[in-house]
């Protein structure tokens, strides 16, 4: 199974501040890679597909890139309701395969 | 609206049957693919398996294969997973999920609410 690592396991910001989540994978998944939202007691939302495309609807302060086994995603601007765990996901192979999260709070 | 709707919470015993649903609705059922997804008590997302419906094609994840059994039933636009023999290790938050394009291999674009599982 492709192992999906993400960096860091939790973080702090001030509203306002960029912030930066990695994920690196065990092997090549080329763009196929993902990134979620969760909030506790909620369904995950999709943010990003295909490693940069921002779902309809997701705000534009959130950006990723990356390919290979290296990938990145940015909040430009954190805002409150950012707060919750983020996972990045790669489907270029089955099983498809999730980070183990990273969890965001507020300073 | 695009939605998946799931069946309520359930508390079980080791050993008994379950089947729990994801109704589909706004959309056309079977030109896209659902996936299963669990979450564990405090823990992060795991990939269970996904269906086809437009021909009931499946695959399942290593860790689960045996032990559940995901179907659909395109007369009523819904998804199903169950287990013959549920395990106290069963106990999680599971979630149906629709993905994005008719291909199966794509992002979750839609998801239900999750039904949590309890067993005792």
């Amino acid at each position: 199974d492709i192992q999906m690592t993400q960096s860091p396991s939790s973080l702090s910001a001030f509203v306002g501040d960029r912030v930066t989540i990695t994920c690196q994978a065990s092997q090549d998944v080329s763009v196929y890679v993902n990134w979620y939202h969760q909030t506790p007691g909620k369904a995950p939302k999709l943010l990003i597909f295909d490693s940069f495309y921002l779902q309809t609807g997701a705000p534009s302060r959130f950006s990723a890139g990356g390919s290979g086994t290296s990938f990145a995603f940015t909040i430009s601007s954190l805002q409150p309701e950012d707060v919750g765990t983020f996972y990045c996901q790669q489907y270029d192979k089955l099983p498809f395969t999730f980070g183990q999260g990273t969890r965001l709070e507020i300073k | 609206e695009v939605q998946l709707v799931q069946s309520g919470p359930e508390v079980k015993k080791s050993g008994e049957s379950l089947k729990i649903s994801c109704r589909a609705s706004g959309y056309i059922f079977s030109r896209y693919w659902i996936s299963w997804v669990r979450q564990m008590p405090g823990k992060g997302l795991e990939w269970m398996g996904r269906i086809d419906p437009s021909d009931s094609n499946v695959n399942y994840s290593p860790p689960v294969q045996g032990h559940v059994t995901i179907s659909h039933d395109k007369s009523v636009s819904t998804a199903y997973l169950q287990w013959s023999s549920l395990k106290a290790s069963d106990t999680a938050f599971y979630f149906c999920a629709r993905h994005r394009r008719g291909s199966g291999d794509d992002a979750f674009d839609v998801w239900g609410q999750g039904t949590v599982v309890s067993v005792s």
